[in-house]
């Protein structure tokens, strides 16, 4: 089974931090994405990732950016956390376009 | 507005019965997925039908899709205490290079009473 593992399950970070939420894939997929959730909006897209050093904004990337320089990592940073993105953090990859999301357990991220 | 938007936001069944969730979306779209989340956990994938099938089975669950009405359900057939979770429909939008990005909707909590 593919495995999507992020590093963190729970993270305490300070406003103004610059945070990095780190996600592996072991199973060769082209397709990376990260994802925000919380109550009452659903699932938000912030970045996503098609290749290595090949990225495209999501949804809502403002306060975020990617780096992806090997094909089985994709980290999220956070330049300068904000309170406004406490978080629960959830990391995807694909095959492709028609294989369906292998997701991550997610990082919950609060910024105090 | 959200591209899936599910309907019932909540649903609670005892077990051994059925549970049907609606998923309505917007613009055209390649495939419709639906997903499963434990309490704050990371989503499963369930089961994906694409805009030229109608309906698809997969064990206890079945999909329909309506492209016309654009709208889709998931049936869960003899539920059990373990099928408690969120059920989240996603929509692959037509049109463009969309990589396979999935647009959310806001899911349905499902609890089933043992």
């Amino acid at each position: 089974d593919v495995k999507v593992t992020q590093s963190s399950r729970y993270l305490v970070k300070r406003t103004g931090e610059k945070v990095f939420l780190e996600c592996v894939q072991d199973m060769d997929h082209e397709n990376m994405f990260w994802y925000r959730q919380d109550p009452g909006l659903g699932l938000r897209l912030i970045y996503f990732s098609y290749d290595v050093k090949m990225k495209e904004k999501g949804d809502i990337p403002e306060g975020y950016s990617v780096s992806r320089e090997k094909k089985e990592r994709f980290s999220l940073i956070l330049e300068s956390a904000s309170t406004n993105q406490t978080s629960m953090y959830l990391c995807a990859s694909s095959l492709t376009p028609t294989s369906g999301y292998t997701f991550g357990s997610g990082t919950r991220l609060t910024v105090v | 507005s959200q591209q899936g938007e599910e309907d019932p936001q909540a649903l609670s069944i005892q077990e051994g019965e059925n549970a049907t969730m609606n998923c309505s979306y917007k613009t055209s779209i390649n495939n419709l997925q639906w997903y499963r989340q434990n309490s704050g956990r990371g989503l499963v994938h369930l089961i994906l039908i694409r805009s030229n099938e109608r309906e698809k089975h997969s064990g206890r669950l079945r999909v329909t899709l309506d492209t016309s009405k654009k709208s889709s359900s998931l049936l869960i057939t003899a539920s059990r205490a373990a099928d408690t979770a969120s059920y989240f429909c996603a929509t692959d939008r037509a049109g463009g290079t969309s990589y396979g990005k999935l647009t959310f909707g806001q899911g349905t909590i499902l609890t089933v009473h043992p």
